[in-house]
């Protein structure tokens, strides 16, 4: 079974510039994750979507930081302008909630791992 | 005060040893916990959950206080391969983290031979 996809792996960006990232998460969740992950420190969550729905952003910055779901199914993560501090590995990850389980694993992609110069 | 702390060490130990890592969450409406592991660049993955009767996976045995909001992680006769970032995790389902992981900053180990 194919784990979660991120593109790209590596991004290298001159600072103001645009930056993309794209997420497919696994067949079949429908709980999707953006998580940023700076050097020495755990993940932290961005963004999360329910299906198509963004349910908790609040610690998207949203005057540079944008997300979007289309279809509930692969998302996409931009930053515009980046800033020098936005360098840090981006992580995806999926789950499968079912309300009332308790449980829910969340599978992580391989992260993009963005340097702003 | 971060929501959930942890040693980031490094744990440098030779192969056979015990080790056993701590982590302390704030938050007392939380309800579910996690240890994942992350190796070298490379994405975190679950190594188990923990339950409040605590419970054990082979070498690795995991523990949780309530009352005290810790969180432990041991690991018996380590190998080469245990090498790796180990985080801490935390889930609250009531209030503005409903249904959030929250990650503590890891603790590294690294065995020698």
């Amino acid at each position: 079974e194919a784990g979660v996809v991120q593109s790209p792996r590596y991004k290298i960006i001159e600072k103001k510039q645009p930056v993309a990232f794209w997420c497919n998460p696994i067949s079949g969740h429908n709980t999707l994750y953006w998580y940023r992950q700076n050097l020495g420190q755990g993940p932290e969550l961005l963004i999360r979507y329910e299906n198509e729905e963004a349910v908790d952003d609040s610690q998207l910055p949203k005057d540079r930081f944008s997300a979007e779901r289309l279809k509930g199914v692969d998302s996409t993560l931009k930053i515009q302008p980046a800033e020098l501090g936005d360098s840090a590995v981006y992580l995806c990850a999926s789950s499968l909630v079912v309300w009332g389980s308790g449980g829910d694993e969340q599978f992580f992609g391989p992260g993009t791992r963005l340097t702003v110069l | 005060r971060k929501e959930v702390e942890q040693d980031p060490g490094p744990f440098n130990v030779p192969e056979g040893a015990t080790v056993a890592f701590n982590c302390t969450y704030s938050n007392s409406a939380s309800q579910s916990f996690f240890w994942y592991r992350q190796d070298c660049r490379k994405e975190p993955k679950l190594l188990m959950s923990v339950y409040s009767s605590g419970n054990e996976d082979g070498r690795f045995t995991a523990q949780l206080n309530r009352a005290s909001q810790y969180i432990s992680l041991l690991i018996r006769d380590s190998k080469l391969s245990d090498s790796a970032t180990y985080l801490c995790v935390v889930k609250s389902f009531v209030g503005s983290n409903t249904g959030k992981l929250i990650f503590g900053q890891g603790t590294t180990l690294q065995v020698k031979p």
